[in-house]
This record gives structure tokens, sequence and C-alpha cells, in this order.
């Protein structure tokens, strides 16, 4: 069964930091990977997603890459802003269009 | 385009009682949707696997006689949670899928007390 981790759980930089955020899974069989961002409360606004063929996208400060073979994605945040403090998961997609999702990384941006 | 609302985006059941979920998909047709539930600092967890004039399918540790799912048309699925205990109390979301995409709702609070 697919399991996605996601290093680390929380994260507080100062803002204008450059930031990484890790997943790995464990099945390189995926269809594609999607980040996310939650905030409290909220449901989930998609960051990115990249297919399996791709190994990275990009969209603004976030830069998201795939290693499939290696089972790990990180997703960049260029110079961090409080606006970007939230949860951030990562999930994959299966060929049965199943989504497994990681555990977040809490990040916060202080001012 | 592809949106997805859920109803209610709260709700405060007495434990015993019945609660019912819907999620739509307002301007595109879903033949396929997901449940998922999220407790407290844990990520989403996918309940079960909905389609459209089919018997949903259930992820394993599921309860399917306790969580009731019904996907009468392209565009509406509904939850309900028969029977809510506080255990029960969980973030629940819904995703409905198109073009190999699938776009998630906000959610739905629910609390048993």
């Amino acid at each position: 069964k697919q399991e996605v981790t996601q290093i680390p759980a929380a994260l507080s930089v100062p803002e204008g930091e450059n930031l990484v955020l890790n997943c790995s899974f464990t099945d390189s069989a995926i269809y594609n990977l999607q980040w996310f961002r939650q905030d409290p409360g909220k449901g989930l606004t998609s960051l990115l997603l990249i297919q399996s063929s791709q190994r990275e996208q990009t969209s603004g400060r976030l830069n998201a890459s795939l290693d499939k073979s290696s089972g790990r994605s990180t997703l960049y945040i260029a110079a961090s802003q409080p606006g970007d403090s939230a949860t951030y998961l990562c999930a994959v997609k299966d060929n049965f269009n199943k989504f497994y999702f990681g555990s977040g990384t809490k990040l916060n941006v202080k001012p | 385009g592809a949106v997805v609302s859920q109803h209610p985006s709260r709700v405060i059941c007495k434990s015993g009682t019945s609660v019912k979920i819907e999620c739509r998909s307002l301007d595109f047709q879903a033949t396929t949707m997901f449940w998922y539930r999220q407790f407290p600092k844990q990520s989403l967890m996918l309940m079960a696997t909905s389609n459209e004039g089919s018997k949903a399918t259930y992820e394993q540790g599921v309860e399917k006689d306790k969580f009731l799912i019904n996907h009468a048309s392209l565009t509406l699925s509904t939850l309900t949670v028969t029977s809510a205990h506080p255990e029960d109390s969980s973030f629940y979301i819904c995703s409905a899928a198109r073009v190999g995409e699938q776009y998630f709702g906000p959610g739905t609070r629910l609390t048993v007390t």
C-alpha cells in the first residue's frame, strides 16, 4: 500500500526566507503528484500538479520537483511571506484514481 | 470552472442521530466522487469512492452501514453518517473527478456531542 511521508511536520521561518518541503512515497507507480495548501478549518487549494512523466512544475514563487524512481518530491517556496502560512499537503494519485495524502507540513512565516 | 461545493459547512448533532452531507459539482458532471475524512492534525484518509448509479466502494476499515453514500446524479453525492457518535467528529471532504483530475470541496466540520 502506498505510504506518503512529509518532512518536516512543522516549520517556522522569518519572512523572506527560501524554504523546501519534502515528500516521499513508497510506491513509484504513480499517476501524478500534487501539492495542496490547507488553511485552518478549510478545504484544499491545489498548488502544483506534476504528471508522472514530468520532473518539475513552477507557479510564481513555487517550484515542485518529482523524482519518481527514488520516490521523492520537493516543494520550494521562494521569498516566503506571512500569507504563505498554512499546512502543505503532498498527495500521490495511483493509476486507479486514488489519492494518498501525507500528513502535511505546517508552515509558519513570521513577519 | 470545476467548482465543488459541500453543504453544510458545519454541523453539530447529538449522539445517536444521523447527519447528511451533500457534495455537488457545480459546473461539471462527475461520474466519480470521493469522500475523505480528516481527524485533527492528521491527513486526509480516503473513505469511499462513489460512482454515479452504482454502489460505493469503501476502503478497508470503513463501515459501509454506518457511512451511507448515494451518488444519485452526475452532480450530487451524499454521505450520511448514521447513528453518529463523538468519535465520528471529524472534517469530511469530498472531491469530484473530471478528465483525470480531482477537484476538492471546502469540507464539512461534523461535531457529535
